[in-house]
């Protein structure tokens, strides 16, 4: 099945400063890749997401690109604030594969601070 | 996107016995839904797929005899923990995909607490 790795676990920035955080997945057939945040006791939000056909998307501070070959996909959010600080997950889907159920493997999430 | 509930938000039980949680719909019909849970700081893990009308797909590890799922109309699933022990409680969260090709919208979760 579908392996997800995230990095980093943690990550801290100053208000203002940009943010990345990375994820790699392990199955070729993976063709749909969102990002979710998600605030303490609550759900997770889309926040973004892409599709394989696609090597970036942005929006407004958010943005989202893609490597197929090296499956590795990343989230940017610049000009941090504040209520940027969460925990953000990434994740693969397999989308219309048959047999792939169109089911969701999470990354293990990152832990975002931002600081005054 | 999607509008979807869960009931209770939170629950205490004593051990061993079984608590129902609703995950709804309110604004499409689904004829999937997905079951999470997710313990303190950690990821969320698909425990099963609900499917409308047939039994649920359970995902490796997952005792479906404890954990009973029905998808009895298309904007209703629900989630029964049976015989609840402390190392079931965790935050259970279900959502549901608009279309095959679309992603996921997830309600705001069920806050189990088993004493």
């Amino acid at each position: 099945g579908e392996n997800v790795e995230q990095h980093p676990s943690t990550l801290s920035v100053q208000e203002g400063d940009s943010a990345v955080i990375k994820c790699t997945y392990s199955d070729s057939a993976s063709n749909y890749f969102p990002w979710y945040k998600q605030e303490l006791g609550k759900r997770p939000q889309l926040i973004i997401d892409i599709r394989s056909n696609v090597g970036e998307k942005k929006d407004q501070r958010i943005a989202v690109t893609l490597n197929k070959t090296a499956k590795h996909f990343s989230l940017h959010i610049t000009e941090t604030q504040p209520e940027d600080s969460a925990v953000y997950f990434c994740a693969a889907n397999s989308l219309g594969v048959t047999g792939g159920g169109n089911k969701l493997t999470f990354g293990t999430g990152t832990q975002l601070k931002v600081e005054l | 996107g999607a509008v979807v509930s869960q009931h209770p938000s939170w629950v205490i039980c004593k051990s061993g016995t079984s608590v129902k949680i609703e995950c709804r719909s309110l604004d499409f019909q689904a004829t999937t839904m997905f079951w999470y849970r997710q313990f303190p700081k950690q990821s969320l893990m698909l425990m099963a797929t609900s499917n409308e009308g047939s039994k649920a797909t359970y995902e490796q590890g997952v005792e479906k005899d404890k954990f009973l799922i029905n998808h009895a109309s298309l904007t209703l699933s629900t989630l029964t923990v049976t015989s609840a022990h402390p190392e079931d409680s965790s935050f259970y969260i279900c959502s549901v995909p608009l279309r095959l090709a679309d992603t996921q919208y997830f309600g705001p979760g069920t806050r189990l607490t088993v004493l």
